[in-house]
């Protein structure tokens, strides 16, 4: 059964800084991976697709990678605005519909 | 515009009672989802359907029910078997397991 696990939980960084997300998962057997952003009591905000045949994505200030072999990928946001504060979540489809990380909470701080 | 909405935004549920929950889609997705999400739990799946007249429960499907009667729209109904439905609901579309698109969400409570 798929798993995906993100780290760290929560993190707090200070504007301006560029930081990386961290999203890992069990079964390398994917079509593609999604990053989304969720701000407190809304719903799900597309970010970035990246497809199985992908090594990364882009868009803006976000650049997302993609490593299959090691059931890895990473979202860099580069430097860091306090609108950017969110939840971060990442998930996979693979033969099953999209399984998603419990999240990471990002505060910028002003 | 095209996009999920998902009504109401929030709705209280009284013990024993049902209630249904509205996504509709003007996306043109065969495929629709919902998700239910609990503070520190992540999204977990409760239903899904990839075409009209056809459904496949997710992993926490025990005191719900779906329907999928038009390719627009996937209600779900919360049903008193559900001990404990306090909770948001997210409903998403995608084309063939591509790109997915979430609704803003209902938030339902018990009273």
């Amino acid at each position: 059964k798929q798993e995906v696990t993100q780290i760290p939980a929560a993190l707090s960084v200070p504007e301006g800084e560029n930081l990386v997300l961290n999203c890992s998962f069990t079964d390398s057997a994917i079509y593609n991976l999604q990053w989304f952003r969720q701000d407190p009591g809304k719903g799900l905000t597309s970010l970035l697709l990246i497809q199985s045949s992908q090594r990364e994505q882009t868009s803006g200030r976000l650049n997302a990678s993609l490593d299959k072999s090691s059931g890895r990928s990473t979202l860099y946001i580069a430097a860091s605005q306090p609108g950017d504060s969110a939840t971060y979540l990442c998930a996979v489809v693979g033969n099953t519909p999209l399984v998603f990380g419990k999240g990471t909470r990002l505060s910028v701080i002003a | 515009d095209g996009g999920i909405t998902q009504s109401p935004k929030y709705l209280f549920r009284k013990e024993g009672q049902n209630v249904t929950l509205s996504c509709e889609q003007n996306l043109n997705h065969d495929a629709m989802y919902w998700y239910r999400q609990d503070p520190g739990q992540g999204l977990r799946l409760i239903y899904y359907s990839q075409i009209v007249n056809d459904f496949q429960k997710g992993d926490i499907a025990e005191g719900y029910s779906v329907s999928r009667e038009k390719k627009e729209s996937f209600p779900l109904t919360v049903t008193s078997a559900q001990k404990n439905p306090t909770a948001f609901y997210l409903c998403a579309s995608s084309i063939d397991g591509r790109e997915a698109f979430f609704g803003q969400g209902t938030r339902l409570t018990v009273v």
